[in-house]
């Protein structure tokens, strides 16, 4: 399979914290991924890495890629109750077609 | 700028019946993706087309699935006959060639095949 894996699975912090993400794929990319999905929502596009950078801002999210591991990782600063969601990576390869991950449930209480 | 457009939201089937779904891809956007997602997992790509054309369509069950895009614009995916194990939520997405693949996804069918 080419698609991806995320790391933990599931993730419960408080409000005011950081959480942080790993995502694993399989093959070449030219870019990479993130999405954020709501429960019994469509996916929202977040943030999007090419293959030749290391690091990118957006906001309150810092996304790292590191193309050698074949890693992602998603930061989310300072996180809100309403970053609750589930994130997925999606690599992107040369027929721009998205390997989703299997996705993080990220819980943030109040 | 309008989402992309799915329906129905929702929809009940038995095993053995047919269903079929509707999107409608943000104007302009070349480039529409059905995928399947089933609970708990990530998206799967089922089919993509660009305009009119297959451009992939690896991991569609040809045997019970079928999509088409006849005009370049809207698109249905149908089941035929529908098994246990197609429900899911079936999501389309679409992108602009000059996004780099950034792609948006419309709000969702949810099947349930009893």
């Amino acid at each position: 399979s080419q698609q991806g894996e995320e790391d933990p699975q599931a993730l419960s912090i408080q409000e005011g914290e950081n959480a942080t993400m790993n995502c694993s794929y399989k093959t070449s990319i030219n870019n990479l991924q993130w999405y954020r999905q709501n429960s019994g929502r469509g996916l929202v596009h977040l943030i999007l890495i090419r293959s030749n950078e290391r690091e990118k801002h957006s906001g309150r999210l810092r996304v790292t890629l590191d193309t050698s591991k074949k890693s992602s990782s998603l930061l989310i600063t300072a996180s809100r109750a309403a970053d609750t969601a589930s994130y997925f990576c999606a690599a992107i390869t040369g027929a721009n077609n998205l390997f989703f991950g299997t996705g993080t449930r990220l819980t943030v209480i109040p | 700028e309008a989402g992309v457009a799915q329906s129905p939201r929702y929809k009940i089937i038995e095993k053995r019946q047919s269903v079929a779904f509707w999107c409608n891809p943000i104007s302009g956007h070349a480039t529409l993706y059905w995928y399947q997602q089933i609970l708990g997992q990530g998206p799967k790509l089922l089919i993509q087309f660009q305009n009119n054309g297959v451009v992939d369509d690896s991991q569609l069950p040809k045997d019970r699935f079928s999509a088409e895009r006849l005009k370049g614009v809207d698109s249905t995916l149908k089941i035929q006959p529908a098994k246990l194990e197609d429900s899911a939520v079936y999501l389309c997405a679409s992108s602009a060639a000059e996004r780099l693949g950034t792609q948006y996804f419309g709000p969702g069918t949810r099947l349930t095949v009893l």
